[in-house]
């Protein structure tokens, strides 16, 4: 039964296109993240998340755009879709941001752009 | 940032043998360092950690060491079997930044 749900499983989008990557998480925990797995880059941070807050963006491009609406939501809106944002996603979480805190990751979502 | 590497990026070891990964990092102020075990078309899970407060962690066939001077650490999987066959990644995370960063993989094959 997994507590952190990321939606959808499987994405394909077209180039220019906008698509949003829902995360929810049922751990009860206060931090949250965004990272990318491909072949070039494997677990790449992108976003950390503290009571809702931005803490932390290591994602140049401003296409990539995080959304909190909720204090256990953390969603990833990518707009202007390009074939090399095809990766997979994980949401993870941890119950504060410390640096000694237990990082769980989502399923994920695999994204491909055509 | 912090940067970590991660040797070998395949291992291949026969069932019954012990496999060994091993990372280093950077920044002396790292003091979290996890293992998380990624198999295909799964989520990474974290199988084992160690803490800079400590140089050897046991969790049944999986054993941590870390080395805070030399900036190393490594993993062991004692008595391999088929089943650990998978994708491991090392992290480092600590000091003012609370980001967790991953080495690059190691794709563990345990052949019968």
């Amino acid at each position: 039964d997994p507590k952190i749900i990321q939606k959808p499983k499987y994405l394909v989008a077209v180039t220019g296109s906008e698509k949003i990557l829902i995360c929810e998480q049922y751990l009860g925990h206060n931090a949250m993240y965004w990272y990318r797995q491909s072949a070039k880059k494997p677990l790449e941070f992108m976003f950390s998340y503290s009571y809702q807050k931005l803490m932390d963006n290591q994602t140049a491009s401003s296409r990539f755009q995080p959304q909190s609406s909720k204090k256990n939501h953390l969603d990833l809106q990518i707009t202007a879709l390009k074939p090399d944002d095809s990766a997979t996603y994980f949401c993870a979480s941890s119950q504060e941001l410390g640096a000694a805190e237990t990082l769980y990751f989502g399923s994920g979502t695999r994204l491909t752009v055509l | 940032g912090e940067q970590v590497e991660q040797l070998p990026s395949i291992l291949r070891v026969q069932e019954g043998s012990s496999a060994s990964i091993n990372c280093s990092y950077e920044d002396s102020a790292s003091n979290y360092f996890p293992w998380y075990k990624q198999e295909p078309g799964e989520n990474p899970k974290l199988i084992i950690d160690i803490r800079s407060n400590m140089e050897r962690k046991q969790i049944q066939e999986l054993i941590v060491l870390l080395d805070k001077k030399a900036k190393r650490f490594s993993l062991h999987i004692t008595d391999t079997q088929p089943g650990d066959s998978a994708m491991y990644f090392c992290a480092a995370r600590g000091g003012s930044n609370y980001k967790l960063t991953f080495g690059k993989g190691t794709l563990l094959t345990v052949t019968p």
